[in-house]
C-alpha cells in the first residue's frame, strides 16, 4: 500500500522550518527519504530502520515511529537549495525484501 | 566513479510499437529497480532485481511490460504494443544490497512519449 505524505505542498521563506510526514497502513521495517529537483533524478537523504538505526546526511533530521507506522522529516533553517519534491519510500513486511513503495511526494518551495 | 546511466534519454514512439529502455547500474551493485514517474506524480515501483534471486515483478502494470537483467548487471525494460498512457519518465536505480537497507542511486531517466 502506498504511504501517505502530508502536506502535499508547502511554501517557506528562507530560514523557516518545515515538517513533512509519511504514514503507512502497514508495519514497516524501513523508511527512506529522497529529494527530487525539477528535471533531475531523486537524491538520497536518509534511511530510518526499525530498531532506531539511521543512515544519511548529517544536516537532515528525521524520526520513525514504528508503532504508529509514521516517519517525519524535519527541515530547519531552510535554504533556497531545499526546494524540490520530497518522497518517502517504505519497506513493509508484506512486500519482498528490498522493495520500496514511494508516496506521491511533498512539494517544497523556499522563497528568498 | 560512474553513476547509474540510462539510454536513451528520450524516446518518441508511435502507439502500438515496442520499445526497449536500458539501464547500466553502478558496478558491483546487486540490487536494481525500475520505476515509472508520470507528470507531477510519485515514483511508481515496477520491478526489482536482487542478485540471482527471482525478480519481484509485482509492480508491472500489465503483461506488456517485461524486464531482464543479464549477468547481474545491465537491465532492459521492454514495453510491447505501447499505449499513450505509457508516456512517462522511466527511472532506474541501483543499490549495493537490499534496497530496504541501503541507499538507492537513481539514473537520469528515460522520457518516453507515445504518440
Amino acid at each position: 500500500q502506498q504511504p501517505v505524505q502530508s502536506p502535499q505542498a508547502v511554501i517557506l521563506r528562507e530560514g523557516e522550518d518545515a515538517v513533512i510526514n509519511c504514514s503507512s497502513s502497514k508495519a514497516l521495517y524501513s523508511v527512506h527519504w529522497y529529494r527530487q529537483k525539477h528535471g533531475e533524478a531523486p537524491v538520497f537523504l536518509m534511511i530510518l530502520l526499525k530498531g532506531g538505526e539511521q543512515k544519511g546526511h548529517e544536516k537532515i533530521s528525521a524520526s520513525f515511529n514504528e508503532k504508529k507506522q509514521q516517519s517525519s522529516l524535519y527541515l530547519t533553517a531552510s535554504q533556497l537549495s531545499y526546494s524540490g519534491t520530497y518522497f518517502c519510500g517504505t519497506g513493509d513486511y508484506g512486500g519482498s525484501q528490498g522493495n520500496l513503495i514511494f508516496g506521491k511526494g511533498t512539494k517544497l518551495s523556499v522563497k528568498p | 566513479g560512474a553513476g547509474v546511466s540510462q539510454s536513451p534519454s528520450n524516446k518518441v514512439t508511435e502507439k502500438g510499437k515496442d520499445v526497449e529502455l536500458r539501464c547500466d547500474p553502478i558496478s558491483g551493485h546487486t540490487a536494481l529497480y525500475w520505476y515509472r514517474q508520470s507528470l507531477g506524480q510519485g515514483l511508481e515501483f515496477l520491478i526489482y532485481f536482487q542478485g540471482n534471486s527471482a525478480p519481484d515483478k509485482s509492480g508491472l502494470p500489465s503483461d506488456r511490460f517485461s524486464a531482464e537483467r543479464t549477468g547481474g548487471s545491465v537491465s532492459t525494460l521492454t514495453i510491447q504494443r505501447t499505449q499513450q498512457e505509457d508516456s512517462a519518465v522511466y527511472l532506474c536505480a541501483s543499490s549495493p544490497g537490499s534496497g530496504a537497507y541501503n541507499e538507492q542511486f537513481f539514473g537520469p531517466g528515460t522520457r518516453l512519449t507515445v504518440l
